[in-house]
């Protein structure tokens, strides 16, 4: 079955460390990566996607079919990195999401 | 542009109750998808409806049926409420032709059943 594993869940970073975020997943076909993002109090919200190839308020992620990753990555954190972070998974675009069960970002000052 | 909104926020219900939450789509969106967030765990995918049919469903029982309406907003039923009914309900809707590649999240409903 499809699966989405994210190992931590809890992760505290030092400001200014960096920081990596894991995620693996079961997937026989190629499936759209997403990291989704929820701030204290705010609505989940998508922070990028694999096939953007983007990098959003400074996080990269890497598409790794071959170890079945996408770690979200940044090089300096900062305090308002602080969120849950949920890395998810689509087999194609009609279908549902599979999402982790999430990792909490801490950043120490 | 106005955004995912759901209603109510937060609902208490007693066990074996039913309950409706109420779900309007943002603007120009005609898919809209259901999921429950249980305390600890990632959003698990209920169904999806499109053109007012459901488009999809995850594991969960026939209690659960959703309905969507000609202006693409999206109510979820539950009957016989259970005591592990009790979670955060997320919706999200998704532009034409994206469905799950670009989904916005409403702030959800947490409900509880005692």
């Amino acid at each position: 079955a499809q699966r989405v594993t994210q190992p931590e869940k809890l992760l505290s970073v030092f400001k200014g460390a960096p920081v990596e975020l894991k995620c693996n997943y079961s997937y026989s076909g190629s499936p759209e990566l997403f990291w989704y993002v929820q701030y204290s109090r705010q609505r989940l919200q998508l922070l990028l996607r694999h096939i953007s190839r983007e990098s959003i308020k400074g996080f990269t992620a890497d598409l790794n079919k071959g170890e079945t990753s996408f770690h979200l990555k940044k090089p300096f954190a900062q305090e308002e990195d602080s969120a849950m972070y949920y890395c998810a998974l689509v087999m194609n675009r009609d279908d549902k999401i599979i999402f982790g069960k999430g990792t909490r970002l801490h950043i120490l000052p | 542009e106005t955004g995912v909104t759901q209603s109510p926020t937060h609902l208490i219900k007693t066990r074996g109750q039913q309950v409706t939450l109420r779900c309007s789509s943002q603007s120009g969106h005609n898919t809209v998808s259901w999921y429950q967030q249980a305390l600890g765990q990632g959003p698990q995918f209920i169904f999806q409806y499109y053109r007012e049919e459901e488009n999809g469903r995850g594991n969960f029982p026939p209690r659960f049926s959703g309905l969507q309406f000609p202006n693409y907003s999206s109510e979820l039923n539950v009957n016989a409420l259970e005591l592990d009914d009790s979670a955060l309900y997320l919706c999200a809707s998704s532009p034409p032709g994206q469905a799950s590649l670009e989904a916005f999240f409403g702030q959800g409903t947490r409900l509880t059943v005692v």
